[in-house]
Formats: structure tokens, sequence, C-alpha cells
């Protein structure tokens, strides 16, 4: 079946420093969402990347979706301690009804 | 208000036991879902329901049978509990029946222990 497959696991950074995740598909994805869960939270809804080679910034964080469609990244410059947390990649493919996760990045920082 | 609202947030219960999480959603949302997130945070869609009628029915164990009397409700059910049951269960509700570009907003989840 399809699956998304999102690195690292796990992060654990100084405050001020910079944080990749990466999400990567087999097949071309019809887009991509990205969601943020604090410990003990519910997963919210970040943002949506649709189009090939897109970026789009919130503040300290960039997303961006590959050329081809297949993968996609989210970037948090200079980490701060409200960022702790998992970070999914949720990934959307045409012939699906449903959007699947990625395992998920785990987010801490050392003050 | 809370938009997706589920009961009970934690739910200790024996192996065996039968019991049921309800959701509730204030958005006017047409799709609700049920997920379960393990203890390794792994995010699972089990079931999605668009105006009341099934549409994602996942490789879930028959034990967990959902319900939705009308769209701003979606409970779920298990019989026989089992250890592995254990996890968070998260509903989610999203505006539209295209699932694959809509927000899903998720409720906050309920935790269930099976001893």
């Amino acid at each position: 079946g399809q699956q998304v497959m999102q690195i690292p696991q796990y992060q654990h950074v100084q405050e001020g420093e910079d944080f990749t995740t990466y999400c990567n598909s087999s097949t071309t994805l019809s887009n991509i969402q990205w969601y943020k869960q604090r410990p003990g939270g519910h997963p919210v809804f970040l943002i949506q990347l649709v189009k090939s080679g897109e970026v789009k910034k919130q503040k300290r964080l960039t997303f961006q979706f590959g050329e081809a469609k297949k993968n996609s990244s989210l970037h948090i410059t200079a980490t701060q301690t409200t960022d702790v947390g998992t970070y999914f990649c949720a990934a959307a493919y045409s012939s699906a009804s449903k959007i699947i996760f990625g395992s998920g990045t785990r987010l801490s920082i050392r003050p | 208000d809370t938009a997706v609202s589920q009961t009970p947030k934690y739910l200790v219960t024996q192996m065996g036991n039968d019991k049921s999480i309800k959701c509730e959603q204030n958005l006017g949302h047409d799709t609700m879902y049920w997920y379960k997130q393990d203890s390794k945070k792994f995010l699972k869609i089990m079931f999605s329901y668009n105006n009341k009628e099934l549409i994602i029915n996942e490789t879930v164990p028959n034990r967990f049978s959902p319900k939705s009397p009308d769209k701003a409700h979606l409970n779920l059910h298990i019989n026989s509990l089992e250890l592995g049951d254990s996890a968070v269960y998260f509903c989610a509700s999203s505006p539209r029946g295209a699932v694959s570009t809509d927000t899903q907003y998720f409720g906050p989840g309920t935790r269930l222990t099976v001893l």
C-alpha cells in the first residue's frame, strides 16, 4: 500500500538551533499537509502544500514540496521551547480517499 | 466552544469489557474519522464517515464498531477489549467529503488503558 516515510524519528536540539524533518513517498502525491502535536495534545493542522516546488513560510517555519511531488520538508529556524512536540506530515494520493500520516518526528529542546 | 469534543478523556478498563467513546463536532463538517495513536505515536486511520455513511473502513477487528447517528456525531464501540487496544483514540472532522484535500480537525483524544 501507499506509505510515507518520515525522518528522523527523534531530534534533540539546543534552543536556537535549526531543525528539519523530511517526508518521502515512493509515488507522486496529490498534496501534503503538516501537523504539530504538542506533548499530551492532539494534532493541529499547520499547512497544506499542493503545487510542485511550492515553498510556504510561517514565521520561523518553512515548508517545501519537492518538484516531483514525492517529498516534503519542514524547517524551523532558531528553535524555541514552544516548538517542542511531534511534527507529522500527512500525504494525500489522488487515488485514495484518505490521508496517510508519516510516523512523526519528535522534537525536544535543551533550554 | 470546543470544535471537536470527545468523551471520556481517560478510560481504564479490564480486558474483556465493552466500552464506548463518543465524539461530537460543532463545525458543521460533513466527514468524521476515528484514528488510533499507539505508544510509538503512529497515527492510523480506522474509520471515516461522510454524512452518516461509512466511507473508509481500514483493517480493523470487527470488535470495533463505529456509529454515526447524525453528521455531527461519531461514536466508537469496542467489544471484548484486549491489551493491544490500549492507545489514544482521536476523533477528527473535515469540512467536505474530498478527504485528501481537506484539513482535519482533531478532538482532544481518549486515552484507553486496558488492564
